[in-house]
Order: structure tokens, then C-alpha cells, then sequence
């Protein structure tokens, strides 16, 4: 069974603030993607990375890929209320996506 | 455009009554269909998952099952609810390449 660790659990930051937020594995994925969940919401895709040190930016984040393809990280630069919610990692071994526990994150204004 | 819907979005209901939850597509033929659990916010457990009507793979088991009568609806049932069963239930669908959408959720509550 593979496993994603995400860190930390609970983030509470000040707006304009920036965070990273990690996603690691002992377990090569061939894939790996992010989701955002708002309370009450499913989540919903934020970006998929598939090579090993890859690099994808949407506005404000920033997504990496580990070079081993067992890790990633999200990088928030000047958070924003907005940004609030859980953010979920999803590797892709095979046929299966397994999901980390998630990190919840909260944007003070 | 796909969309997705699922209903209720919230359920309460007593240990020991059954259980029927529906999901359904639009937009999309012969998706691959999925029902996750989510526990108090936190990451989310594969029950089923199914790639055409009438096929269905479960990955935990568990006082449910899940059944597909149509290309595009899936039904997460239970014959008799257990308190362990409460949490918010998510159904999906997608392609694992290109990420899966979400539908909005059903919070259950056993009582």
C-alpha cells in the first residue's frame, strides 16, 4: 500500500503571507496531483505533474515534482482569503490514486 | 460541458436502516465511475470504483456495495447502516491521466 504523508496537517497564516506544503512518499508515482477542497465541497483538480522535477505554476502557486517522483510541494507566495480550504495530494501507482490526509490551510485576513 | 450530481447532500439516518445514495454524469459516455469516503476532512478512501455498467470493483470491505444500472448513474447502497458508516461521501468520475472531478458531496450522518 502506498502511502502520502502530507505536511503540516493545519496551517493558519496571515494574508500576504508566503507557505509551502509538502507530499511525501516512500513509493514511486508515475503522477501526482493536487486538489483543493472548500468545507461542504468536493475537491477539485488544481494541476497534475507527471516527470520527475517538473515544475508547474498556477498565478500564485507554484507545484513541484520531486526528481525520484516520490514527493511534491505547493508554494503559495502572498496568500489570500481565498486560498483557504484543504489542499489534497493524489499519487498515481498503476491503476490506483491514493490520497494524503490533506493539509487544511487558513488565510487570515 | 460534464457535469456531475449526487444527492442528498446531507442524510441522517438510524443504525440499522438501509441506504441508497445516486450519483449521475452528464456530457460524458462510458465514464469511469468512483465513490470515496471522507473522514472529518481529512483524505479520502476508495470504496468503489467501476469502468461500465454492471462492473464494479471494491477496494475495502465494508457494509456497502455499490451497483451501476446505467452508463452514467452509480448508486452507493446499504442494507443496514452501522455508526462506523458516518462521513462525507464523494462520488467522481475521470480519467486517473487527467484527474478525476467531484461531485459536491453527501454528508451522513448515522444515529
Amino acid at each position: 500500500t502506498q502511502l502520502l504523508e502530507q505536511s503540516p496537517q493545519f496551517l493558519s497564516i496571515q494574508e500576504g503571507e508566503n507557505l509551502t506544503v509538502y507530499c511525501n512518499s516512500s513509493s514511486v508515482f508515475s503522477s501526482l496531483q493536487w486538489y483543493r477542497q472548500e468545507p461542504g465541497e468536493g475537491p477539485v483538480l488544481l494541476v497534475t505533474v507527471v516527470t520527475g522535477g517538473e515544475v508547474k505554476k498556477l498565478k500564485r502557486l507554484t507545484f513541484q515534482f520531486g526528481d525520484a517522483r516520490k514527493d511534491s510541494s505547493l508554494h503559495i507566495t502572498a496568500a489570500q482569503p481565498g486560498d483557504t480550504g484543504l489542499y489534497l495530494c493524489a499519487g498515481r501507482a498503476g491503476n490506483m490514486l491514493t490520497f494524503g490526509g490533506g493539509t487544511r490551510l487558513m488565510v487570515k485576513p | 460541458s460534464q457535469t456531475i450530481h449526487q444527492w442528498p447532500a446531507t442524510l441522517v439516518q438510524p443504525v440499522g436502516s438501509p441506504l441508497s445514495l445516486e450519483c449521475t454524469v452528464e456530457g460524458t459516455s462510458n465514464p469511469n465511475l468512483y465513490w470515496y469516503r471522507q473522514a472529518a476532512g481529512r483524505g479520502l478512501q476508495l470504496l468503489f470504483y467501476s469502468v461500465g455498467i454492471g462492473q464494479i470493483s471494491s477496494e475495502v470491505p465494508q457494509n456497502l456495495s455499490a451497483s451501476r444500472p446505467q452508463d452514467r448513474q452509480f448508486i452507493l447502497s446499504s442494507k443496514k447502516l452501522l455508526l462506523s458508516d458516518s462521513g462525507f461521501y464523494l462520488c467522481a468520475w475521470g480519467q486517473i491521466n487527467y484527474g478525476y472531478t467531484f461531485g459536491s458531496g453527501t454528508r451522513l450522518t448515522v444515529v
